[in-house]
């Protein structure tokens, strides 16, 4: 089955830095592969995804880029804010429904 | 819009106790999912479901059982307590326009003592 495999699993960063956050994934039949930020308490929230057809997907200071050939998929935050900080996961489509999940990257942006 | 909700949010079980973690979801999602998330362990498959009446197993189903009886509900039972079933669990569902952008209730915490 699939395995996805996420770094770092914390990043502290400064407001305003940017931060990235890679993942790896086993299976070359994967084609969708989803970012989740959980914050405290609360159920993760899908925030963007890129599918295996497009090299790159931005959405306002988020982005999200894939190597196929590496198998290797990557979450760009930039000028980060407090709201930041949480728990991002990353994930790769692994049956017809079903996402296998990365083991989180805990973000912390220091004001 | 409820979303998906979860119940009940907190549960601390005796070892060998029995529960059910009830989900129900108002989007009228065929897909339905129970994941657990342990600490630095990310989440983990239990059971999903692709409409009522079909269940399926996930990475990790031991100690577990659902059912689907309708669009919106999808318990899960808990036989047997064990303290390895400590754990948040989570509700998920999904639609076929979008299968894989789940949308998460805000989780079920379980002791297991």
């Amino acid at each position: 089955g699939e395995n996805v495999e996420q770094h770092p699993s914390t990043l502290s960063v400064q407001e305003g830095d940017s931060a990235v956050i890679k993942c790896t994934y086993s299976d070359s039949a994967s084609n969708y592969f989803p970012w989740y930020k959980q914050e405290l308490g609360k159920g993760p929230q899908l925030i963007i995804d890129i599918r295996s057809n497009v090299g790159e997907k931005k959405d306002q200071r988020i982005a999200v880029t894939l190597n196929k050939t590496a198998k290797h998929f990557s979450l760009h935050i930039t000028e980060t804010q407090p709201e930041d900080s949480a728990v991002y996961f990353c994930a790769a489509n692994s049956g017809y429904s079903t996402l296998t999940f990365g083991k989180g990257t805990m973000l912390l942006v220091s004001p | 819009n409820a979303g998906v909700t979860q119940t009940p949010k907190f549960r601390i079980l005796k070892i060998g106790q029995s529960m059910t973690l009830q989900c129900t979801q108002d989007m009228n999602h065929n897909y339905m999912y129970w994941y657990r998330q342990d600490p630095g362990m990310g989440l983990k498959l239990i059971y999903y479901s692709v409409g009522a009446g079909i269940t399926d197993k996930g990475e990790v189903p031991n100690g577990y059982n659902v059912s689907r009886s309708t669009t919106e509900d999808f318990p899960l039972r808990l036989e047997l307590a064990a303290p390895s079933q400590t754990s948040v669990y989570f509700c998920a569902s999904s639609y076929e326009g979008q299968r894989y952008g789940y949308t998460f209730g805000s989780g079920t915490r379980l002791t297991v003592v």
